[in-house]
């Protein structure tokens, strides 16, 4: 069975401080991995993806993940948090076979000021 | 970059009327697209997968006959709600999936479409 878990609902930080936001996946199979970013009334951008090469992976706006295999995880960080990455934040994974893509239920991140 | 492109982006219609919603893929073929619903502060909820040239694959508990989906050619999807109810008043999602070889290939998302059934 295949699963996306994100384990803060809610994330808050402060303006130019770091940003971690917790994915954790099970998958029978070597799967593809994204993230995506919502802002309020938007569809979804995404922001980067790891499709098994390197493990590092760095996206858009200075955000990056990085896949580690032994701890089923896609952790997204960033280093220091600008207002506007105030946005909801989904987690997806993908097998690489077929058209299944399956969602995490997002995390809220507040930047204070 | 890829782009999807949704329309309307907001609509405003009477209880018991129809309203068709659009995806575009603008700049690759798509065989395949899903449709989405989301509710307040929650994540996405697949309705549907739109092959092109075939009939919707529904999720369970989605009716087939409510959400019509019509993926007519390579680059345009769409949804009718039909005979609407303030019940379905949502934020209406689509993707795009763009194959990769040797991968399920990536999404690309419209824009969402604001449903508000007086």
């Amino acid at each position: 069975a295949q699963s996306v878990t994100q384990l803060d609902s809610h994330v808050s930080v402060s303006e130019g401080t770091p940003v971690l936001l917790r994915c954790n996946y099970s998958s029978s199979y070597s799967p593809s991995l994204f993230w995506y970013v919502q802002h309020p009334n938007k569809g979804l951008q995404l922001l980067l993806k790891y499709t098994s090469a390197a493990t590092l992976v760095k996206g858009i706006n200075g955000f990056e993940a990085e896949f580690k295999k032994s701890e089923t995880s896609f952790h997204l960080t960033k280093p220091s948090a600008h207002m506007s990455d105030a946005a909801e934040y989904f987690c997806v994974v993908s097998l690489n076979t077929g058209n299944q893509f399956y969602f995490g239920t997002g995390t809220s991140l507040t930047v204070i000021p | 970059g890829a782009v999807v492109s949704q329309h309307p982006s907001r609509v405003i219609c009477k209880s018991g009327t129809s309203v068709k919603i659009e995806c575009r893929s603008l700049d690759f073929q798509a065989t395949t697209m899903f449709w989405y619903r989301q509710f307040p502060k929650q994540s996405l909820m697949l309705m549907a997968t739109s092959n092109e040239g075939s009939k919707a694959t529904y999720e369970q508990g989605v009716e087939k006959d409510k959400f019509l989906i019509n993926h007519a050619s390579l680059t345009l999807s769409t949804l009718t709600v039909t005979s609407a109810h303030p019940e379905d008043s949502s934020f209406y999602i689509c993707s795009a999936r763009r194959p990769t070889s040797g991968t399920t290939g990536e999404l690309f998302f419209g824009e969402g479409s604001r449903l508000t059934v007086l």
